[in-house]
């Protein structure tokens, strides 16, 4: 069964600086996808990226970075020089391939607070 | 841009009353996902249809909890009777997936529907 894990329930920074949020993953395939969604108060799910079991190459995105290592089964976000309107919670999730259709396996989120 | 469309966007019933929430997907979406999220926990996959067709409804209450999606466009979820147990958000998602073409198409979320039993 896939299963995420996100360890860190709250982090709290001050603005400009920078912020990781670990997540592990779980899987049985080796044909799987991994994603980040930003949640702000305003309760939309908001995608940010997503990333197949073939590519493990580091992607940066403006502030924003990832980094996949299958060797660890972890998909890390980095938020550079964070900013007051990074403040959310943000969720990382798993869908496996074939014939799945996608249902997406969320962690259970991290709550970013970013002051002033 | 296009949006999933979600309706009401907030709910208060009183237990064993029957509630429903509409949901339209993006045009040309073939899959539609109902979400439910508990305050503070990610969402969980209610169920999920590719066009009219339910492909997995493993952890949908099936004794209270009903979904269609007549004509594999818009979709229905309702609860009858509601419990206390089920206040949480529903969200309402779409991805542009073919049929026999599975899981790499990201899911674009609706606002969801807040829901409060009491």
């Amino acid at each position: 069964a896939q299963k995420v894990t996100q360890a860190q329930t709250e982090i709290s920074v001050v603005e400009k600086e920078d912020v990781t949020l670990d997540c592990v993953y779980e899987t049985r395939d080796t044909t799987y996808y991994l994603f980040w969604y930003k949640q702000p108060p305003s309760g939309e799910l908001v995608f940010l990226i997503r990333r197949n079991s073939f590519d493990e190459q580091n992607e940066i995105s403006g502030r924003y970075s990832w980094n996949f290592q299958k060797s660890t089964s972890s998909f890390n976000f980095t938020i550079t020089a964070s900013q007051v309107v990074d403040s959310a919670v943000y969720f990382c999730a798993l869908s496996e391939g074939g014939t799945s259709y996608g249902k997406l396996t969320f962690g259970q989120g991290t709550i970013l607070t970013v002051h002033p | 841009e296009a949006e999933v469309a979600q309706s009401p966007r907030y709910k208060i019933t009183e237990k064993s009353q029957a509630v429903a929430f509409w949901c339209d997907p993006i045009s040309g979406h073939a899959t539609l996902y109902w979400y439910r999220q508990i305050l503070g926990q990610g969402p969980e996959l209610l169920v999920q249809f590719q066009d009219e067709s339910v492909v997995d409804d493993s952890q949908l209450p099936k004794d209270r909890f009903s979904a269609e999606r007549l004509k594999g466009v818009d979709s229905t979820l309702k609860i009858q009777p509601a419990e206390l147990g089920d206040s949480a958000m529903y969200l309402c998602a779409s991805s542009f997936s073919p049929q026999g073409f599975g899981g790499t198409n990201e899911q674009f979320f609706g606002p969801g529907t807040r829901l409060t039993v009491l």
